[in-house]
């Protein structure tokens, strides 16, 4: 079943312009996480953010999490060309014994 | 970058073969996952792992079959191949506790 979905499902700015992908789910959940994948590549994990955390800084990333309204946001800022990849957000939910479940991701191309 | 390894990267094959698509990780992990993924959509998990002689069907129903005899090794087996099994599919693993996961690049498998 579908836990997270990622908002939008695809995503062209131009390079140095910030990016911002939106996730919603639908359960409690201990933690949400978001991968990047590139293309015919696996998933790198980028950040890590836990229902008691609001927002969580990593380089370039910006994460927040709004519990109340079960929804998160992952922001890139000054964006590469590097940065052209698929974006994916997994939920934790509570009780689901360490296994995560992940949306059907934002593909996000920079633009030169 | 995670060390994970997953192979062969891509596997084209007939049908009624049987497969066998391998996945070593060198980290020490207790768990480790296998997810299902088509072009361009999300990752269903297919099967996974808390350690040594454990493991479980995922959320997707599939024909495949697991091992576990090794820490470092998780192989997926399909003993006849069909073209609906045509996919990628990704291993991955975790350490202990809401830890992020590691992805191998995954298999590209065809079943013609």
């Amino acid at each position: 079943s579908q836990q997270g979905e990622e908002d939008p499902q695809a995503l062209s700015i131009q390079e140095g312009e910030n990016a911002t992908m939106n996730c919603s789910y639908k359960t409690s959940i201990n933690n949400l996480q978001w991968y990047r994948q590139n293309s015919g590549r696996g998933l790198v994990h980028l950040i890590l953010i836990r229902s008691n955390e609001r927002e969580k800084h990593s380089g370039r990333l910006r994460v927040t999490l709004d519990t109340s309204k079960k929804s998160s946001s992952l922001l890139i800022t000054a964006s590469r060309a590097a940065d052209t990849a698929s974006y994916f957000c997994a939920t934790e939910r509570i009780e689901a014994d360490d296994k995560i479940i992940f949306g059907k991701g934002t593909r996000l191309h920079i633009l030169p | 970058e995670a060390d994970i390894y997953q192979t062969p990267r891509y596997l084209v094959i007939g049908t009624g073969k049987k497969i066998t698509l391998e996945c070593s990780q060198t980290m020490g992990h207790d768990k480790m996952y296998w997810y299902q993924q088509d072009p361009g959509m999300e990752l269903h998990l297919i099967h996974y792992s808390y350690g040594v002689n454990s493991t479980e069907k995922g959320d997707l129903s599939s024909e495949s079959t697991v091992s576990r005899i090794r820490t470092e090794h998780f192989p997926l087996t399909l003993e006849s191949a069909r073209p609906s099994h045509t996919s990628q599919y990704l291993c991955a693993s975790s350490d202990r506790g809401d830890q992020p996961q590691h992805f191998g690049d995954g298999t590209r498998l065809s079943i013609l």
